[in-house]
C-alpha cells in the first residue's frame, strides 16, 4: 500500500494556460475524489469516480473544470484557460465502496499558484 | 442543509494539558463522522471515526472522541498535549445516503511548550 500519489506537488503558471494534475489511488479503491482547498479553509468537493464512472461533477467549480479516470484507475483534473483565482491545493482521495462509513484516504495535494 | 460546524478558529493548549477541540453537526439520520488533521503543505491524515457503537471512538496518536447525540458533537479529544499535535484539525462528515465526505472549515491548534 503505497498511498494515495498526486503529481506534480507544485505547479506554477500563467494565466489563462491549461493544467493537468494527475492522481494514482490506493490500488483497491475504486472510489476516487477531488476536492480543492484554500488557505484557511476546509477542502471542498469537487467529483468523484466509482470505478471510470463519474457519478456526480454538478460541484465542480465551472466549465473550466473536467475530471476523467478513463480506466477506473488514475484520474486527471484539467483545469483550462486558469484563473488567478484557481490558485489553491487540489486533493485527491481514494476510498473502497460497499458502505459509506468507509475511511477516505487523502495524497498530499497539488499546488497550484496561477500568476 | 447538512453541516458540521467547528466553532473555534484557533485553540492554543500547553503541552502536557488536556486538549478539547470542538465539533458540532445538523446531518439528518445516522451520520459517519470523522476527524482528520493536516500538517502544514501536507495531505490530510484520517485521525478516527464515529459509525455506530461505542460513542467513545479512539484514534490514531492517543487522540479520541466522543459521539453525543443529544447535543449534536463529536469532539476531539487528547488527555496530554504535545507540541507535535500543533495542526490544523478537520471534522468532517458522511450522509446516511451519501458517499463523498463534507468538511468543516477547521480548527488551528497550537500547543504551547
Amino acid at each position: 500500500d503505497t498511498g494515495v500519489s498526486q503529481n506534480p506537488r507544485h505547479k506554477i503558471t500563467k494565466r489563462g494556460q491549461n493544467v493537468t494534475f494527475r492522481c494514482d489511488p490506493i490500488s483497491e479503491h475504486n472510489r476516487l475524489y477531488w476536492y480543492r482547498q484554500t488557505l484557511g479553509q476546509g477542502p471542498e468537493f469537487l467529483t468523484y469516480f466509482q470505478n471510470e464512472a463519474q457519478l456526480e461533477k454538478s460541484r465542480l467549480l465551472s466549465d473550466r473544470f473536467s475530471a476523467e479516470r478513463p480506466k477506473g484507475s488514475f484520474s486527471t483534473l484539467e483545469i483550462q484557460r486558469t484563473e488567478q483565482g484557481d490558485s489553491a491545493m487540489y486533493l485527491c482521495a481514494s476510498s473502497s465502496t460497499g458502505n459509506s462509513g468507509n475511511t477516505i484516504y487523502f495524497g498530499e495535494g497539488s499546488w497550484l499558484t496561477v500568476v | 442543509a447538512q453541516s458540521v460546524a467547528q466553532p473555534e478558529d484557533q485553540v492554543n493548549v500547553a503541552e502536557g494539558n488536556p486538549l478539547t477541540v470542538k465539533c458540532t453537526y445538523s446531518v439528518s439520520g445516522n451520520p459517519y463522522l470523522f476527524w482528520y488533521v493536516q500538517y502544514p503543505n501536507r495531505g490530510l491524515q484520517f485521525l478516527l471515526k464515529y459509525i455506530t457503537g461505542d460513542n467513545l471512538v479512539k484514534g490514531s496518536y492517543g487522540f479520541e472522541a466522543e459521539f453525543n447525540k443529544s447535543q449534536t458533537s463529536f469532539h476531539l479529544k487528547k488527555p496530554s498535549a504535545l507540541v507535535s499535535d500543533s495542526a490544523l484539525y478537520f471534522c468532517a462528515f458522511v450522509g446516511e445516503r451519501d458517499d463523498k465526505i463534507i468538511f468543516g472549515k477547521g480548527t488551528r491548534l497550537h500547543i504551547l511548550p
